[in-house]
């Protein structure tokens, strides 16, 4: 059983266009996050979620929309794709609390907009 | 400027070598992790270091936080190109488990 598992693995889209990619975690945890992985491997945070609600939300463009059903699912909307966007997206859990909590990451989703 | 400073960038080794790296901050963190990502993967954690000082131990990896929790170094003895990786140091900042990365170091073993 997959821990934390993100689909498409891979996506390619034409710029303009809206998609959504989705995660899933089965470890009962508190807190959810999508991080995006540029071409330089640097992972910044984009947003977190605990027990489906907006905790951080990095300065991410409104085009950007994370949606929580609850607090096992967070997924990611992209409006308006652009080139810019080509990156690999994270999806990551941890439980709630302590300063030494360790993040359990997807397999990744790369996003190419063509 | 990034809050976690991680040197090198780039080092590619013979297997057998010995290896380490660096994670470097001015600011002072209650605890630092050190992930390993391979390619296609997403990050796995190998390790947490709370107490300033501290040094703990994973097979031929070695993980010490400084004293003034200000920074950590990773050492690999007798590298395997199994160690191949991207390696990402790691700490909350902030209130609600904000986990913040350095850039990484990537590793290349070679045989």
């Amino acid at each position: 059983d997959t821990a934390v598992s993100q689909t498409p693995k891979y996506l390619v889209t034409q710029m303009g266009n809206d998609k959504s990619i989705k995660c899933e975690q089965n470890l009962g945890h508190d807190t959810m996050y999508w991080y995006k992985q540029d071409s330089k491997k640097f992972l910044k945070i984009m947003f977190s979620y605990n027990n489906k609600e907006l905790i951080i939300n990095e300065t991410v463009p409104n085009r950007f929309s994370p949606k929580s059903p609850d607090k096992a699912h967070l997924n990611l909307h992209i409006n308006s794709l652009e080139l810019g966007d080509s990156a690999v997206y994270f999806c990551a859990s941890s439980p709630l609390g302590g300063s030494s909590t360790e993040a359990f990451f997807g397999q990744g989703t790369r996003l190419t907009v063509v | 400027t990034q809050l976690l400073e991680q040197s090198p960038q780039f080092l590619s080794i013979q297997e057998g070598e010995n290896l380490t790296v660096y994670c470097n901050s001015s600011s002072v963190f209650s605890s630092l992790q050190w992930y390993r990502q391979e390619p296609g993967e997403g990050p796995v954690l190998l390790v947490t270091v709370v107490t300033g000082g501290e040094v703990k131990k994973l097979k031929r990896l070695t993980f010490q936080f400084g004293d003034a929790r200000k920074d950590s170094s990773l050492h690999i003895t007798a590298a395997q190109p199994g160690d191949t990786g991207l390696y990402l140091c790691a700490a909350i900042r902030g209130g609600y488990n904000k986990l913040i990365f350095g850039a990484g170091t990537r590793l290349a073993v070679h045989p």
